[in-house]
């Protein structure tokens, strides 16, 4: 069981948008802590998306987003393309653990 | 380009201890502000930070990892490395090595990350 809870799975038809939540608690994203986001295609090393909750480090497409609100953060995709088919995992830090901890990880399927 | 690349056996035999080291290029584990750090993906299973080290060989583990991981550093050669004793068949998983860095004063994150090893626990 992770300490960050994403939803196991979301879809969306090409061009929608799609969100993704990463809920935390007051120890971790609600203690303050930033929430970085990860992209892992199949087979492959995951990739940093977003860090610092909302910035994109250069070559990621502005379609992807993050925000962070009281103990949650949320991605979003907006014009879903065939290749944002990937595995997306949050990460944060959880301070009573003092570990910096990961989301279980949400599956996007492009219908 | 900051590059990381990890290497070790891809068999452990349980009991024993699984060892694995990063070789950093295009950057240095002397980074002031940087962490080094490895991370756990089972098969088909979500992300496990492990633990990180810093320039100075200062480190950080997970809790429930703590009494088994060792993690060092070697800035001669440019690399960093993991031990972690006693295996089981729950360790089976990719190991993949990661810079873990920041902005001061904000929640570090990983980047980039190594291409990760298959490390199986069998007999």
């Amino acid at each position: 069981q992770s300490v960050l809870t994403q939803p196991p799975s979301v879809s969306g038809a090409p061009g929608q948008r799609v969100t993704i939540s990463c809920t935390g608690s007051r120890s971790s994203i609600g203690a303050g802590y930033d929430v970085n986001w990860y992209q892992q295609l199949p087979g492959t090393a995951p990739k940093l998306l977003i860090y610092y909750n909302n910035n994109r480090p250069s070559g990621v497409p502005d379609r992807f987003s993050g925000s962070k609100s009281g103990t949650s953060a949320s991605l979003a995709i907006t014009g879903l393309q065939a290749e944002d088919e990937a595995d997306y995992y949050c990460q944060s830090h959880d301070g009573s653990l003092g570990a910096w901890v990961f989301g279980g990880g949400t599956k996007v399927t492009v219908l | 380009q900051l590059q990381l690349r990890g290497s070790g056996p891809g068999l452990v035999k349980p009991s024993e201890t699984l060892s694995l080291t990063c070789i950093v290029s295009g950057g240095s584990v002397s980074s002031y502000d940087d962490y080094w750090g490895w991370i756990r993906q089972p098969p088909g299973k979500g992300l496990e930070w492990i633990g990180s080290i810093s320039h100075d060989g200062t480190t950080y583990y997970n809790p429930s990892l703590k009494s088994r991981v060792t993690i060092s550093v070697d800035t001669s050669t440019n690399q960093f490395s993991l031990k972690l004793t006693s295996v089981t068949a729950a360790d089976t998983a990719v190991y993949s090595c990661a810079r873990h860095t920041n902005i001061p004063g904000r929640t570090r994150w990983f980047d980039p990350w190594g291409q990760g090893t298959l490390v199986t626990v069998s007999s």
